[in-house]
């Protein structure tokens, strides 16, 4: 069965250190997405991309962060400069529809980011 | 803003028991109502979901009804197995806004011993 699959399963860096979390959507998957879970706290959306632009962020998405496709397969995720509430499980999804039609989101295991 | 709110976990059963996960939400409009299952080492997996007041959602002998009324989308299983050990989460899509922007609860521990 697809899956989308993401790298690496858990990265350790040090506080103002660049991150790039790494996502491979399903193949005929045209919509991808960026959530995270802070330890004990909810599943937040970060960002939606399509088309090779972000179609929708959230609050938390900010300056510090920035997502591209850069091969055709892979969707990333780079945090530039990373703090310590950066410390979370980032899950990526992908879906083969969008907006009214999306249909169900398929994530990814997650990449659990621990900041020092 | 749109918030969904789940019933304190973590929640221990024996296998055949019944189960209840509460789920209340807040939105504007008429969000569509989803739960999700993680199993463990997985990634979240939709279980099923209502897109209208009234709808139920059913998949694996889980249902969820979707409430307006009492802005809930409980789910329920009549008989948990061992393999339902896994942690959900109740979500929605707010009316209007891209359906990959989904709104989760806090997700709940479901344990079921043999």
């Amino acid at each position: 069965e697809p899956e989308v699959t993401q790298t690496p399963s858990h990265q350790v860096t040090q506080m103002g250190q660049e991150v790039i979390l790494r996502c491979v959507p399903i193949s005929n998957h045209l919509y991808f997405y960026w959530y995270r879970q802070i330890l004990g706290q909810k599943v937040e959306f970060l960002v939606s991309f399509y088309n090779n632009e972000i179609s929708e962020k959230s609050e938390i998405f900010d300056d510090q962060f920035s997502v591209e496709r850069p091969d055709g397969s892979n969707f990333t995720l780079k945090i530039r400069s990373t703090k310590l509430e950066d410390s979370a499980m980032y899950f990526c999804a992908s879906s083969e529809g969008g907006g009214v039609n999306t249909g169900e989101l398929f994530f990814g295991e997650g990449s659990r980011l621990t900041v020092l | 803003g749109d918030s969904v709110t789940q019933m304190e976990g973590p929640v221990t059963l024996s296998e055949e028991a019944f189960l209840t996960i509460n789920c209340t939400y807040t939105a504007t409009g008429y969000p569509s109502l989803f739960w999700y299952v993680q199993y463990p080492g997985e990634g979240l997996q939709l279980l099923l979901k209502a897109t209208k007041a009234d709808d139920k959602g059913s998949n694996k002998g889980f249902e969820a009804t979707y409430r307006k009324e009492t802005t809930s989308f409980h789910l329920e299983k009549g008989s948990v197995q061992v393999s339902d050990s896994a942690v959900y989460f109740c979500a929605l899509s707010a009316s209007g806004t891209s359906y990959g922007k989904l709104t989760f609860g806090q997700g709940t521990i479901l344990t079921v011993h043999p």
